[in-house]
C-alpha cells in the first residue's frame, strides 16, 4: 500500500482481556518497528523485525507482551491480561533497509489508541 | 544507552515569524543519525529533517534546516516563515550506526510548537 497501515485505530479493554493490534507496513519494506507513546510523551521502542525474524524484542515491558510477522509483511502485536498500564498509543513504522543498512528513514502509522478500563 | 533531551515542552510563534527548537543527546558512539519527526494532531509521525553526525554541513530542507554541534552534541531544529500548518509536537530522535544495529530510534518528550495568526 502506498502507507503504514494500522488497525483498529481505537480499542478499548476491560482490564484482563487481551489484545491484538495489526500492522500492514509498506510493500517490500524490510524492517518493522512497533513503539508505545504515552500520553504526552515520546515514542519508546518495543520490538524490531528485520523480514520475519525479530531481532530486537529488548522494548518490550513485560511477557505479556508478544509480537509476530510470520510471512515478513503484516505484523501483529498482542498484550494479553492488559492492565491499565498498558492505555498508550502503539505505533507502527517500516523501512525499506535493513538494520546497519545506513540512515533508516522510518514510515510510521497513525497509531492504534489502546484504553484499558 | 542513548538519551535525547528536549528543554522545551512548548513553544509558541507567530506565523512568518521563525522559531528554533533545541535538542541534546548524551552518546558514546561516533557514527549516528538524527532526526526531526513532526507529529500532528492525526497522531501520524512524518520526518521532517535527518542529519548524519559524519557531515559537517548542516542539513536543510525548504523551511526547516538544523543546527547541528556534534561537539556539544547539539541538534537544534530551525523553522523559517512557520506556517499555521507548522503546529505539531516535534520530536528529536537518534539513531546509533553500528553493524546489525542502528535501527532503534531513540526519542525525546517532544515539544509542542504553536503557531499562532
Amino acid at each position: 500500500g502506498a502507507g503504514v497501515s494500522q488497525s483498529p485505530r481505537y480499542k478499548v479493554a476491560k482490564r484482563g482481556q487481551d489484545v491484538a493490534l495489526r500492522c500492514d507496513p509498506i510493500s517490500g519494506h524490510v524492517s518493522l518497528f512497533w513503539y508505545q507513546q504515552a500520553l504526552g510523551q515520546g515514542p519508546e521502542f518495543l520490538t524490531y523485525f528485520q523480514n520475519e525474524a525479530q531481532l530486537d524484542k529488548s522494548g518490550l515491558p513485560s511477557d505479556r507482551f508478544f509480537a509476530e510477522r510470520p510471512e515478513g509483511s503484516v505484523s501483529t502485536l498482542k498484550i494479553q491480561r492488559t492492565q491499565q498500564e498498558d492505555s498508550a498509543v502503539y505505533l507502527c513504522a517500516s523501512s525499506q533497509q535493513g538494520a546497519g543498512s545506513g540512515a533508516n528513514v522510518l514510515t510510521f502509522g497513525a497509531g492504534s489508541r489502546l484504553t484499558v478500563l | 544507552a542513548q538519551t535525547v533531551t528536549q528543554s522545551q515542552p512548548e513553544m509558541s510563534v507567530q506565523e512568518a515569524e521563525t522559531v528554533t527548537l533545541s535538542c541534546t543527546y548524551d552518546t558514546s558512539e561516533n557514527n549516528y543519525y538524527l532526526f526531526w519527526y513532526k507529529q500532528p494532531p492525526s497522531r501520524q509521525m512524518i520526518l521532517v529533517i535527518r542529519q548524519e553526525a559524519y557531515k559537517q554541513q548542516n542539513a536543510t530542507e525548504n523551511r526547516f534546516s538544523v543546527n547541528f554541534q556534534k561537539a556539544a552534541k547539539s541538534f537544534s531544529l530551525k523553522i523559517s516563515d512557520s506556517q499555521l500548518g507548522d503546529t505539531a509536537m516535534y520530536f528529536c530522535a537518534f539513531m546509533k550506526q553500528a553493524p546489525n544495529s542502528g535501527y532503534a530510534l531513540n526519542f525525546g518528550k517532544g515539544t509542542s510548537l504553536l503557531v499562532t495568526p
